[in-house]
C-alpha cells in the first residue's frame, strides 16, 4: 500500500448505528487530518492530530469522536448521526502540522446515514 | 475572516483552448497556496505550493502564478484527461493556523475540456 488509505470506501448506516472510519499513511508523516466534504460546500475541516496529539477540533459535534493510536493510523467513530451528516469524509496526512504542510489525502469514505 | 473564493464555478473549454482559473483570498497574512486536482469519487491530489507573490510553478500544461490577493492556475492547450474539479486553499500565518496545519478550502472550479 502506498500513500494514504480510507476504509471502508462506502458507507451506510441508520441513525442509531455506531461506526468507525479507519485511515493509514504510509508516508512516515507526523500530522493527519479529517476533513468533510458535503456537495456545493467547501472541504472542512474536523480534527487535526500531530503526533497522535489533537491539535484542532474544529467545533464538530459530538457524535464524532476522533482517535489517533500512532502517527500512521486515525481513525473517526461516529454514533447516533443525523442525515445532515451524509458525505464524503476525506482523510489526509503532512510531514508536521505547521510549516511545510503539503496535505496528501486519501480516497474518502462515502457515507450515508439514513 | 480567512476567506477563499475562487471563479468561475464551471468552465467548459475545447481541447486546445488554453484559460485561466481565479482563487481569490483574504488572510491576515499568507503562510502557503496551494492548488488541488479532484477527480468525481476521489480525494483531492496536490499539484502546488506558492508561498510568496510572484513566486511560480509548472507541471505539464497547469502553471500556478501568485500575487497578494490572488492566485491563478492557468491551463495550456488543455486536454480531456485535465478535466476535474480544481480546489484552491490557503494556510494563514494567525497562531492557531500556523501550529495546526489549518487549510482554508474554496468552492472548486469544475473544468470540462472537450475533444
Amino acid at each position: 500500500e502506498t500513500g494514504v488509505t480510507q476504509t471502508p470506501r462506502h458507507l451506510v448506516m441508520g441513525m442509531t448505528n455506531k461506526k468507525s472510519l479507519k485511515c493509514e499513511q504510509h508516508l512516515g508523516h507526523n500530522a493527519m487530518y479529517w476533513y468533510k466534504q458535503s456537495a456545493k460546500k467547501p472541504l472542512e475541516l474536523m480534527f487535526v492530530y500531530s503526533l497522535e496529539e489533537r491539535v484542532e477540533n474544529n467545533s464538530v459535534p459530538s457524535r464524532f469522536s476522533p482517535e489517533c493510536p500512532n502517527s500512521s493510523h486515525l481513525f473517526l467513530h461516529l454514533h447516533t448521526l443525523q442525515p445532515e451528516d451524509s458525505a464524503l469524509y476525506l482523510c489526509a496526512s503532512s510531514q508536521e502540522a505547521g510549516r511545510r504542510n503539503e496535505q496528501y489525502f486519501g480516497p474518502g469514505t462515502r457515507l450515508t446515514v439514513t | 475572516e480567512d476567506q477563499v473564493t475562487q471563479s468561475p464555478e464551471a468552465l467548459r473549454l475545447q481541447e486546445g483552448e488554453s484559460s485561466s482559473l481565479n482563487c481569490s483570498y483574504t488572510v491576515s497574512g499568507l503562510r502557503g497556496l496551494f492548488w488541488y486536482r479532484q477527480d468525481p469519487g476521489k480525494g483531492p491530489e496536490f499539484l502546488f505550493t506558492l508561498y510568496s507573490a510572484g513566486e511560480e510553478k509548472e507541471k505539464e500544461r497547469l502553471k500556478a502564478t501568485l500575487t497578494k490577493k490572488e492566485s491563478f492556475l492557468h491551463i495550456t492547450a488543455p486536454k480531456p484527461e485535465d478535466s476535474a474539479t480544481y480546489l484552491c486553499a490557503v494556510q494563514a500565518l494567525s497562531v492557531g493556523s500556523s501550529n495546526t496545519g489549518k487549510l482554508i478550502f474554496g468552492q472548486g472550479t469544475t473544468l470540462q475540456v472537450k475533444p
